[in-house]
Formats: structure tokens, sequence, C-alpha cells
């Protein structure tokens, strides 16, 4: 069973750079299995599709948020990672890190079936 | 951009039977997905594909779909089954994932 932890600067500056990590164990990224996603949910409020990545790298990005997005994926130490420019107080969320499963894509099904815990990024100065 | 439309709050009592709805112009076409989020935690798949059932989740979670609304159905409510519950679809093309906004589910 995939297992995802996310990690990353609980603490941003606004205009700064927001970097998480998603360390995939119980599963390998280079497999092919799964899609790898990011999904973030503000305090109060409701989930936010962020975008995911496969291990080759093709990415595909919520367009409300591509200009400021940028995920890659670390095959050798099995993670996955986001940046997000330019943050505002309104980026303040709890991130997660999903799959998407590969052969649900392949018959247009699209669900995240694995979840990391998800971790707190607030922007602030 | 795309919108799924679920009531903000359903309430039942222990052993009633829950509907919560989301509504979108896309389901006809794309199929819809269910999660159940209790207070500080992460989301839990509870159906996938409209209504299909992830292993390990119980029979009383059943999904239908009708036209551009699908309904997520709790028989015999529990006081676990308590917490926000979000639909999850794809836009028209594929291209965007979205989710509803959530609907609380109290058991009174």
């Amino acid at each position: 069973q995939v297992q995802l932890q996310e990690s990353g600067p609980g603490l941003v500056k606004p205009s700064q750079t927001l970097s998480l990590t998603c360390t995939v164990s119980g599963g390998s990224i280079r497999s092919g299995d799964y899609y790898w996603s990011w999904i973030r949910q503000p305090p109060g409020k409701g989930l936010e599709w962020i975008g995911y990545i496969y291990y080759t790298g093709s990415t595909y990005d919520n367009p409300s948020l591509k200009s400021r997005i940028t995920m890659s994926v670390d095959t050798s130490k099995n993670q996955f990672s986001l940046t997000l420019n330019s943050v505002t107080a309104a980026d303040t969320a709890v991130y997660y890190c999903a799959t998407v499963p590969h052969s649900a894509m392949e018959v247009n099904s699209y669900y995240f079936d694995y979840w990391g815990q998800g971790t707190l990024v607030t922007v602030s100065s | 951009s795309y919108e799924l439309t679920q009531p903000p709050s359903v309430s039942v009592s222990p052993g009633q039977t829950a509907r919560i709805t989301c509504s979108g112009d896309a389901l006809p076409k794309q199929y819809a997905y269910w999660y159940q989020q209790r207070p500080g935690q992460a989301p839990i798949l509870v159906i996938y594909e409209d209504r299909q059932r992830p292993s390990g989740i119980p029979e009383r979670f059943a999904g239908s779909s009708s036209g551009t609304t699908v309904t997520l159905t709790i028989s015999g409510v529990q006081a676990e089954d308590e917490g926000d519950y979000y639909c999850q679809s794809a836009d028209s093309s594929s291209t965007s994932l979205v989710f509803g906004g959530g609907t609380k589910l109290t058991v009174l």
C-alpha cells in the first residue's frame, strides 16, 4: 500500500516561493502506476486540486494556478515536489499529496485513492 | 470555470438515511467521486466512478447518478459518519479536476 508524507516549511513570507516535497513509500514513482498529485485546503474551506505529474515529467495543472506552479519528480529519492511562487495570504492552506491511478485515467476516471496526512503552510510576514 | 454544487449541510438521526447531492453540467459525461473528511484528517475515498465502493468502505455507502446530479446515500447512518463530504469530478474536456464545496453531515 502506498504511503505519502508531505514536508516543507510551515511559514512562507508573502511574494516568496512555497516549496513542498512528498515522499513516497510502499511503491515506486517509476512504476508508472500513479499520477502524483497535489491538493490544498484553506483553513475551514473546501478542497482545491492543484495539479499532478507523471514519472515521465508530464504535468497537468489547475488553470487558475498554472502560471505560478512548478511540479517535478525525483525518481532516485522516490519523491515529487511542488513549488508555488508569488504567494499571498490566499495560499495559506493544508497541502496534501495524493495519488491518481494510471489505470483509472486510461478509462477517463480521475480519483485520489491514497492521501498524505497534509501539511499546513501559512503565508505571513 | 467548472463548478460542482453541494448543499452546505445535511442532518440526520442515527439509523436514518442521509442523501447528499452534487450537481454539475459535465456529470452526464464524467464520473463522480466522493470523499469523507473527518476533522483534522485527510479525505478518504468512499465512492469512485459514480457508484463503486473501494475495499474497506462499508456497504451503507452508495452512489448513484441521474443526469447532471449525483447522490451519495448513507443508509443506517452512524455517529462515526459525521464529517464533511466532498464530491469531485472532471470538466467536460478532462483537463481540470474539480471538487464540490463540501457538505457537512451532522448526526443528531
